[in-house]
């Protein structure tokens, strides 16, 4: 069945230094990758999506790339800052359906 | 900037009880969903709502759940008798064009249903 697993469940870095969150999906026929940003008692938040003609995206301090073949898509976060720690999830969104399939979810801290 | 709105933030029922959730989804958007997360794991797809009727749901949707859009702002989720195991952030969701061409969801805050 449709499957997203995301790793790694938990993720600290120092203020300032590099993030990446990684995720692989399983339905080939996947087209549309967003990423969530949801912070403790709120909903989900898009930060940043990318659809399946595009190998990678970039909004100031976040980026996504997608490797179609490898069914691999990845979220990079540069400069972290303290305000950056939440529960990021990914999720992949197969053509012709209405449902996002949603990764188990990263909780990135960044130390001060 | 438009939201979706939830309404209870919070419900505490007793098990086997009906429990009927609100949403208000923003207003031009066509589509509409509900997502369930239990406590501390991802977010699960329940069912999705377009043009007055089911368009998908999931496994997890069963014959105890039921949807509905009353008229033209409120879209409802009823759990007919509620079980321990139904006790979740329930997100409802909403986008103007489906998802089906890739277009983002909009969450609602959510209501936190907690079954005793």
């Amino acid at each position: 069945g449709e499957n997203v697993e995301q790793h790694p469940s938990t993720l600290s870095v120092q203020e300032g230094d590099s993030a990446v969150i990684k995720c692989t999906y399983s339905d080939s026929a996947s087209n549309y990758f967003p990423w969530y940003k949801q912070e403790l008692g709120k909903r989900p938040q898009l930060i940043i999506d990318i659809r399946s003609n595009v190998g990678e995206k970039k909004d100031q301090r976040i980026a996504v790339t997608l490797n179609k073949t490898a069914k691999h898509f990845s979220l990079h976060i540069t400069e972290t800052q303290p305000e950056d720690s939440a529960v990021y999830f990914c999720a992949a969104v197969r053509v012709g359906t209405y449902k996002y399939i949603f990764g188990t979810g990263t909780r990135l801290k960044v130390l001060a | 900037e438009p939201e979706v709105t939830q309404t209870p933030s919070h419900q505490v029922t007793q098990m086997g009880q009906e429990v009927i959730l609100r949403c208000v989804p923003i207003s031009n958007h066509l589509y509409f969903y509900w997502y369930r997360q239990i406590l501390g794991q991802k977010v699960e797809f329940l069912v999705s709502f377009y043009n007055n009727e089911i368009s998908e749901k999931s496994e997890i949707f069963d014959d105890q759940f039921s949807v509905e859009r009353p008229d033209g702002s409120n879209f409802t989720l009823k759990i007919r008798s509620t079980k321990l195991e139904d006790s979740a952030m329930y997100f409802c969701a909403s986008n103007r064009l489906s998802s089906y061409s890739g277009n983002t969801i909009y969450f609602g805050e959510g209501s936190w249903l907690t079954v005793v």
